[in-house]
């Protein structure tokens, strides 16, 4: 059973460019949701998505930031027109429908703003 | 000051030593959980505690927690050079998103 799988693991972008890192959540698990970590600091949660449906996008930057969920294929978060403090590694986690306790992370994807 | 604070922010001991790291938080909470973040990797679940337990074990690991005190701790005994890594309480209450603290960063020196 593969873990949550995200890429690209390292992603460079120029400000002003757009960036989309992916999440394929473990087999089985409905829900998804994103992290952000800046350097020497803990995860600040941004979204969390079940099929189709975000649920609670309360951590989410009101601009340039998006998320989706598709009945198929990956979860994707959208940053558009990248600046230098977006820099910073973005972690997607799941967890399977009906249950409320751990998430299961993936490697996260480390986003570099030039 | 934010939900789940870890304390120390850095802690260095003995391989062998046992290493101890604690965690305090705000609000009502469902469970709580530790991660482990080895440096500049993903995140690795290592236990989770329910609001209506008060200890639990994992092999080396143990896991309290007070909830009249807001606060976990958690216990490494007979460290390896292995269990340097990050260590991050999590609290979750009921929303399904986690509220992570800053982490205590934990060096075993062999």
């Amino acid at each position: 059973n593969a873990g949550v799988m995200q890429n690209p693991r390292h992603l460079v972008r120029r400000r002003g460019q757009e960036a989309r890192l992916r999440c394929s959540p473990m087999k089985g698990h409905s829900h998804v949701y994103w992290y952000r970590q800046l350097p020497e600091e803990g995860l600040k949660f941004m979204v969390y998505l079940q099929k189709e449906n975000i649920i609670d996008e309360s951590g989410m930057p009101k601009e340039r930031f998006s998320a989706e969920f598709p009945k198929e294929g990956p979860s994707i978060l959208r940053i558009q027109q990248v600046v230098r403090g977006d820099s910073a590694a973005y972690f997607c986690a799941s967890s399977p429908p009906g249950t409320r306790g751990e998430q299961y992370f993936g490697p996260g994807t480390r986003l570099t703003v030039t | 000051s934010q939900q789940g604070e870890e304390d120390p922010q850095a802690l260095s001991i003995q391989e062998g030593e046992n290493a101890t790291m604690n965690c305090s938080y705000k609000t009502s909470i469902n469970n709580l959980q530790w991660y482990r973040q080895n440096s500049g990797r993903g995140l690795v679940h290592l236990i989770l505690i329910r609001s209506n337990e008060r200890e639990k074990h994992s092999g080396r690991l143990r896991v309290t927690l007070d909830t009249s005190k807001k606060s976990s701790s958690l216990l490494i005994t007979a460290s390896r050079a292995a269990d340097t890594a990050s260590y991050f309480c999590a609290t979750d209450s009921g929303a399904q998103k986690l509220v992570f603290g800053q982490g205590t960063r934990l060096t075993i020196n062999p």
